[in-house]
């Protein structure tokens, strides 16, 4: 099925230690996006691409880095894990104008930071 | 900066009520607002989507409306069922390619 996937659904670190999630989407989309979700906070953006090669900070960009070599993919990179970066992550796919674009969520990846 | 608020924050309704959920954001520039639904442990379903030009969307027991001038949008479920028990949250976008959510509201429909 058509959609965006994200792996993997669960994580556990230990503080310092390095990941990466992995989001693709094979709709072709150009915009993709990254969001945390953390109770009474709702969903933050952390990095968002354009398309492929162009990336920048959204909202809380502290503590991870993102690159886009591809159109399908968005990874994620956590350098030095923090028990603060205990959320869950999803990303997220959008094309099309403006004006009707909407967007299409991954599942989700939920990490515990101990 | 763009502020998303959702209010109530937690309802509860017994099966076969309508009801009708709010939100409201502060910079009335935007391209579009979006209405998702997330059952628990789970990721967002979009529901409906409403261009700045629009006043209102539906889909089956769904309708949401946009008053962009006023800054609010509602969610109005019909003929409530236990099965759309979830959070709904509803999402804006304004500058640039980025989404502004609010906090969401817990619903639960009692059988």
């Amino acid at each position: 099925n058509a959609g965006v996937t994200q792996t993997p659904k669960f994580q556990v670190l230990k503080t310092g230690q390095s990941m990466t999630l992995q989001c693709a989407q094979d709709m072709n989309h150009e915009y993709m996006s990254w969001y945390r979700q953390d109770p009474g906070m709702g969903l933050r953006l952390i990095h968002y691409s354009v398309g492929a090669g162009i990336t920048d900070q959204g909202e809380v960009p502290n503590g991870y880095n993102v690159s886009r070599s591809t159109t399908e993919d968005f990874p994620l990179r956590l350098l030095s894990a923090a028990p603060s970066q205990t959320s869950v992550y999803f990303c997220a796919s959008s094309t099309g104008d403006s004006r009707v674009r909407g967007y299409t969520f991954g599942s989700g990846t939920r990490l515990t930071v101990v | 900066k763009q502020e998303v608020t959702q209010i109530p924050a937690a309802l509860s309704v017994p099966e076969g009520e309508n009801l009708v959920l709010n939100c409201s954001f502060t910079d009335s520039a935007i391209y579009n607002l979006q209405w998702f639904r997330q059952d628990p442990g789970k990721g967002l379903t979009s529901l409906l989507l409403i261009q700045s030009s629009q006043r209102e969307q539906t889909s089956g027991r769904l309708n949401a409306s946009l008053d962009k001038s006023s800054g609010r949008s509602t969610l109005y479920i019909a003929a409530s069922q236990p099965g759309d028990s979830a959070t709904y949250l509803c999402a804006v976008r304004s500058s640039g390619d980025k989404l502004t959510f609010g906090t969401g509201t817990r619903l639960a429909v009692r059988p």
